[in-house]
């Protein structure tokens, strides 16, 4: 099994360039979110789903845009980069329900825009 | 919303010493988990704790769930280089019929040899 896994693994943007960052899984998770983890900030939630056709937002979504159009992919798209978006994106999925346990984590993707 | 917090941010210790990390939520939780990140890596679960006052031990490691489900902690007992990392407690916040995961900041774990 390859788990969750995140491309590109880093990425240079100018601002107000776009781009997506990549997120797939082959576990049959219902829920998969995208966090986005800055020093000392720790992880925040940015969107998250809870299966095909179903998203919602987290702490921080502005800026950003999700889509789940399948139960293994869920793509998180910037439109026009700004530099307050440099940061370590991590894609994320587990089983769905309340005490349904670990989530796995992708290797993360860096991102830098200038 | 919720909000989860950690304390301390950082913590240095020399090898062989104890460390411990305190959660606290704003809400009650239903269940907590707890997850540890080397430098340069991506978060990996250690546990999940769902009964009130639950303590569970995994070697070194002892996680402990509060009475009320808003406090958790993790302390390592005679700390190792390979502790070396940051520890992050999460917890579900429930929208209507489902859950999204919040994180706490972490708290940076330095051993010194």
């Amino acid at each position: 099994n390859a788990g969750v896994t995140q491309t590109p693994k880093f990425q240079v943007l100018k601002t107000g360039q776009s781009m997506t960052l990549q997120c797939a899984q082959d576990m049959n998770h219902e829920y998969m979110s995208w966090y986005r983890q800055d020093p000392g900030m720790g992880l925040r939630l940015i969107h998250y789903s809870v299966g095909a056709g179903i998203t919602d937002q987290g702490e921080v979504p502005n800026g950003y845009n999700v889509s789940r159009s399948t139960t293994e992919d869920f793509p998180l798209r910037l439109l026009s980069a700004a530099p307050s978006q440099t940061s370590v994106y991590f894609c994320a999925s587990r089983l769905q329900g309340v005490n349904t346990g670990e989530l796995f984590f992708g290797e993360g993707s860096r991102l830098t825009v200038l | 919303g919720q909000q989860v917090m950690q304390i301390p941010q950082y913590q240095h210790v020399q090898e062989g010493e104890d460390f411990t990390t305190y959660c606290n939520s704003s809400t009650t939780l239903s269940n907590i988990q707890w997850y540890k990140q080397r430098p340069g890596g991506h978060p990996v679960f250690l546990i999940q704790l769902v009964k009130s006052g639950e303590v569970k031990k995994q070697k070194r490691l002892t996680f402990q769930f509060g009475e009320a489900k808003k406090n958790s902690s993790l302390h390592i007992t005679a700390t190792q280089t390979t502790d070396v990392g940051t520890y992050f407690c999460a917890g579900p916040e429930k929208k209507t019929s489902y859950d999204k995961v919040i994180f706490g900041p972490g708290t940076s774990l330095s051993v010194i040899p």
